[in-house]
């Protein structure tokens, strides 16, 4: 059971590059979310899912997109990186709302 | 509007020992649902314990505990015995209904064991 999968685990890239950073889980998870960590901030959440086909903005989506088209995937976009999309990110997902999250184990990126 | 707070940055406890990390939380929803996480230095996250705030016992996960209560909108992580495995960050976070079950975390305790 691989649970939740994140790839890259790193990546640098360029101001004004895009990327997609891949999200899925095997365990049938309906809920799905997008955190970054940032020292001394927590995780900030960036865009959260409850199902398949239902996406919706968290506390800090600007510069970011989501789509699910599938319970599995959660990918997450980078429109065009700047440097204050520096940070650590974490997927999560949970089977029910009273249910903890089961996290990936995070992408570091970089944008210089 | 969701918020969390996490009032302690830094903790110390001696080994063996009880620690209580602080949590308290904002919100208009009657239901909604406590968590606390673990961050150790390796980085992954790892779920701890969850309270409903329906709940009338107090969560219990061997030796964590959830001091939940209600009308003063807190609900504090207590850590028995503690090891010095227990060192790590620890993030409580809150989930409710309204805005579609996101879940909002605080901005962490770091908790240091002393042997």
């Amino acid at each position: 059971n691989a649970g939740v999968t994140q790839t890259p685990k790193f990546q640098v890239l360029k101001t004004g590059q895009s990327m997609t950073l891949q999200c899925a889980q095997d365990m049938n998870h309906e809920y799905m979310s997008w955190y970054r960590q940032d020292p001394g901030m927590g995780l900030r959440l960036i865009h959260y899912s409850v199902g398949a086909g239902i996406t919706d903005q968290g506390e800090v989506p600007n510069g970011y997109n989501v789509s699910r088209s599938t319970t599995e995937d959660f990918p997450l976009r980078l429109l065009s990186a700047a440097p204050s999309q520096t940070s650590v990110y974490f997927c999560a997902s949970s089977y029910l709302a009273s249910y903890g999250y089961t996290f990936g184990s995070g992408t570091r990126l970089t944008v210089v | 509007a969701q918020k969390i707070t996490q009032t302690q940055p830094g903790m110390f406890v001696q080994e063996k020992e009880a620690v209580t990390l602080d949590c308290t939380y904002d919100t208009s929803d009657q239901s909604y649902g406590l968590f606390w996480y673990k961050q150790p230095s390796s980085g992954e996250m790892i779920f701890l314990i969850y309270q409903g705030s329906y709940d009338e016992q107090n969560a219990t996960e061997g030796r964590y505990s959830l001091n939940f209560q209600k009308a003063r909108k807190s609900a504090n992580l207590v850590i028995s015995a503690s090891q010095l495995g227990d060192s790590a960050m620890y993030f409580c976070a809150m989930r409710e209904p309204t805005g579609g079950f996101k879940t909002i975390f605080g901005a962490g305790t770091r908790l240091f064991v002393k042997a």
